[in-house]
Order: C-alpha cells, then sequence, then structure tokens
C-alpha cells in the first residue's frame, strides 16, 4: 500500500479563492509527522507547513492550513486567498515513527487562474 | 535562498561512470537527507545523516553510498551510473537529528546518464 496518497494530479482554482489539496497516509505507528512541500517550475522544494500526529490544533502557517483528521488518516493542505505565484506542485509527505524514513507522494499540480 | 548548497548544479556523464555529488546544510543544522526525484519514480528518500552518522536510510541503491564529514557538508558518491539514475538529486538540512520537522532543500543537482 502507498504511504501518502495524492489522488488529484490537477487542479485548478481561481486567484483569491481558496483551495483544498487532499492527502491520505497510512502508517500503523503512533508517532510520525506530516509536511507539505511546494515545488515551483524552477525546481526547488520549499517547506510550507508540519503536523505532528500528537499536535491537537491543526498547523497554521499564513495562508497555509493543515486539515488534519487522524481517524481518516487525511492531512489535507488548505491554500486562502490563493495567488498567481501558488502555481507550483505540491507535495505531501509524512515522515514514519521514530525511524526518520520520509515518504512523499506524487504530487498535486494547481494553477491558479486569474 | 534555503541556505543550503548543492554543487554541481549540473552534471552529465556517461554509464558506467562514477560522480560525487556535494551538500552544505544551513548554518547551525546537524541533519542532511538525500532525496531522488525521477519522472517515473517520483521523490524517494535515500539516506539521512545526522552529525556525521548514519542515522535512516530509505531507498539507496547499493552503487550509492553518501557521508557527511566533519564539518557537516556531505556527499553522495553514484557509481557504475545507468540511464535511470538519471533524476534531480536534492540534499536537505534541518536542526535536529529525530523528528525533525523543517527541512531545508537545495537548489539540486540535475544528473544526467547518457
Amino acid at each position: 500500500a502507498q504511504k501518502i496518497t495524492q489522488t488529484q494530479p490537477g487542479m485548478f482554482v481561481q486567484e483569491k479563492e481558496a483551495v483544498t489539496l487532499d492527502c491520505t497516509y497510512d502508517t500503523s505507528d503512533q508517532s510520525y509527522g506530516l509536511f507539505w512541500y511546494k515545488q515551483p517550475s524552477s525546481g526547488e522544494m520549499i517547506f510550507l507547513i508540519y503536523q505532528g500526529s500528537y499536535d491537537e490544533q491543526n498547523a497554521t502557517e499564513g495562508r497555509y492550513s493543515l486539515n488534519f483528521q487522524k481517524a481518516r488518516k487525511s492531512a489535507n493542505l488548505v491554500i486562502s486567498a490563493s495567488q498567481l505565484g501558488d502555481s507550483a506542485m505540491y507535495f505531501c509527505a509524512m515522515r514514519e515513527g521514530q525511524g526518520n524514513q520520509f515518504y512523499f507522494g506524487t504530487g498535486t499540480s494547481l494553477t491558479v487562474i486569474p | 535562498d534555503s541556505g543550503v548548497t548543492q554543487t554541481p548544479k549540473h552534471l552529465i556523464t556517461a554509464t558506467g561512470q562514477r560522480v560525487t555529488l556535494r551538500c552544505s546544510p544551513r548554518s547551525g543544522d546537524l541533519s542532511v537527507y538525500w532525496y531522488q526525484q525521477s519522472l517515473d519514480q517520483g521523490l524517494q528518500f535515500l539516506i539521512q545523516y545526522y552529525n556525521g552518522e548514519e542515522r535512516a536510510k530509505g531507498n539507496i541503491l547499493e552503487r550509492f553510498s553518501a557521508q557527511q564529514f566533519p564539518d557537516l557538508h556531505s556527499e553522495l558518491n553514484l557509481s557504475s551510473l545507468e540511464l535511470g539514475d538519471s533524476a534531480l538529486y536534492f540534499c536537505a538540512s534541518s536542526r535536529g537529528g529525530l523528528a525533525a520537522y523543517e527541512q531545508y532543500f537545495g537548489p539540486g543537482t540535475r544528473l544526467t546518464v547518457t
């Protein structure tokens, strides 16, 4: 089974609208971390947001928030007030347990339409 | 600019050859992670070093090896190169060794094997 599943290969959103990028994960560990990264066309990977498995509140970083639903094993990224510069690939990732193994999803390509 | 540097930016070599990719972490970061991003495999975690010691191993081939030096820079050695090794190789760094959540990625080294 895939550790990280991103079911939306491509998404479009109107500028200034909010968008949700889906991510589900699979682990039997109690301790794990969930991450979102952005990869613009220039290629660099940019850390966006982190959620620990024991964190009770959803993580937020500026316009980014992580909708963490532990029972459903989902960690969706919400981008509010989309900007043209948000057009990029977005990767969900998980650090599993204490072993520091990292797993990445296949990514979602987000296009912001003016 | 993440503060992580990688050299070279591009590398073109022939099958069977050996190459060394270099990474300097952000100042103060003790952990270095290596990732491979290819079109067919997505982003794969290869290996992590923390303060000179190997901390976690992912999908790293036996033909590949890495080390972290006392000054904390790291090198990834790829030998007996095959066409399928063509990919973007990222290095990332973080402050902690365990459960580190903020990984800062370098710009990557694009390896082309011909």
